[in-house]
């Protein structure tokens, strides 16, 4: 069965820092890993996939990379604004065993950028 | 709006009662997810629909949840006889996919479930 972890569960930085979220997952064999931000009582908002046969993508000030053999990604934020205080989730779409493809979430790390 | 929608955005109801929820998907998106996620924890998966089908059904689905997309466009989740441990934000997302992979997931606003 597929876990994610993400570290740390909540960050706290200045205005202006660059900082990195981490996502972990157990098993390597999946199709591809997406990055969502969740602001308090709402949906999630997609940020970046990556496809298995990636390395990295890059969105603005947001880029994200994969290395799936040794089962991890990272999200980089630059420059990092008020705006950008959220919670952020991994997930990774992996085999089911039901015969299908699903998404299995991390718990989330709760960013908070203080001005 | 292009999005997914999802509504009723909130609803309150008491122990017993039945509850439904309404997901219009992305129009061109033919597979379309319901998850739920309760406080601090990720959204958790429930069932998936690809056009009117509906392929795979988690065991946290039990028999009070029953969901359909006829003629696979909108979808409805429904639960009987709710209990107070239904209380968690139910999520639906779309995408546009082939094969057995899930593809791009969009997500709506959530409909929240409170159980008195």
């Amino acid at each position: 069965k597929q876990e994610v972890t993400q570290i740390p569960a909540a960050l706290s930085v200045p205005e202006g820092e660059n900082l990195v979220l981490n996502c972990s997952f157990t098993d390597s064999a999946i199709y591809n890993l997406q990055w969502f931000r969740q602001d308090p009582g709402k949906g999630l908002t997609s940020l970046l996939l990556i496809q298995s046969s990636q390395r990295e993508q890059t969105s603005g000030r947001l880029n994200a990379s994969l290395d799936k053999s040794s089962g991890r990604s990272t999200l980089y934020i630059a420059a990092s604004q008020p705006g950008d205080s959220a919670t952020y989730l991994c997930a990774v779409s992996s085999y089911s065993g039901a015969g299908s493809y699903q998404l299995t979430f991390g718990k989330g790390t709760k960013l908070s950028v203080i001005p | 709006d292009t999005g997914v929608s999802q509504n009723p955005r909130h609803k309150i109801t008491k122990r017993g009662q039945n509850v439904t929820f309404r997901c219009d998907p992305i129009s061109e998106h033919n597979r379309l997810y319901w998850y739920r996620q309760t406080l601090g924890q990720g959204p958790e998966f429930l069932t998936y629909f690809q056009n009117e089908a509906q392929l795979e059904k988690s065991r946290l689905l039990s028999d009070r949840f029953s969901a359909e997309r006829p003629k696979g466009s909108f979808s409805t989740l429904e639960i009987q006889r709710t209990e107070q441990g239904d209380s968690a934000m139910y999520l639906c997302a779309s995408s546009l996919a082939k094969g057995g992979d899930t593809g791009e997931l969009f997500f709506g606003e959530g409909s929240r479930l409170t159980v008195l």
